[in-house]
């Protein structure tokens, strides 16, 4: 089935800096999706794209669906404590609208 | 309720038990999903729940698993005969539409079995 590679697997940053990750796959996406997870609790949608080349902001949040449709990047400015947790790329998968396909994620350590 | 609501949030079982998981997606969404999230790993498609139709259950591992829903409301998971690869956090969601943006995910139900 379609597979999402997350890299890189952890990161860990000190408070201001810039983070940036990414996603990629074998086979096309017509939707990227980025989720955050914090700990205990269920992922929570963070931006959806549905366009190549697509660059969509959601305040220090900035995510751009490549032009390949197989990979999707998410950026986070001014990195502050909060922004500890699990980031995912999900997408809908096996030719449905509701069925996600998630990556491993990246986890994400903000030292104060 | 406000949000999608499972319990219990943690449960513990002995190898061999059967075990139901239950969630409350949030009043008025049609489609309901659940998924497992092992750890260190991304989610899992398990089963899907769209209003009347017939359940979309291609992502169910083995015949142990097994769901239903009462109308569009209170959805079961039930694990029979739980072994420990079954050790997980299993995440319900629930949507307006099936579509994946709209998905609201509850906290989940961590599963240990031992």
């Amino acid at each position: 089935g379609q597979q999402l590679n997350q890299s890189p697997q952890s990161m860990f940053i000190q408070e201001g800096e810039d983070v940036s990750m990414n996603c990629t796959s074998s086979s096309i996406f017509n939707t990227w999706l980025w989720y955050k997870q914090d700990p205990g609790e269920g992922p929570v949608l963070l931006i959806a794209l549905y366009k190549a080349g697509e660059l969509t902001s959601n305040g220090r949040l900035t995510a751009q669906f490549g032009t390949t449709r197989k990979d999707s990047f998410l950026n986070i400015s001014a990195s502050i404590p909060s922004d500890v947790g699990i980031y995912f790329c999900a997408g809908p998968s096996g030719g449905s609208n509701y069925k996600l396909t998630f990556g491993k994620g990246t986890l994400l350590t903000v030292n104060p | 309720g406000a949000g999608v609501s499972q319990s219990p949030s943690n449960k513990v079982t002995e190898k061999g038990k059967d075990v139901e998981l239950r969630c409350d997606p949030i009043s008025g969404h049609t489609a309901l999903y659940w998924y497992r999230q092992r750890l260190g790993q991304g989610l899992e498609f398990l089963i899907y729940f769209q209003g009347n139709s017939a359940p979309d259950k291609s992502g169910l591992p083995s015949d142990r698993f097994s769901a239903e829903r009462t109308g569009e409301s209170v959805s079961t998971l039930t694990i029979q005969r739980t072994q420990q690869e079954d050790s997980a956090v299993y995440l319900c969601a629930s949507s307006l539409i099936g579509t994946g943006p709209g998905y609201t995910f509850g906290s989940g139900t961590r599963l240990t079995v031992v």
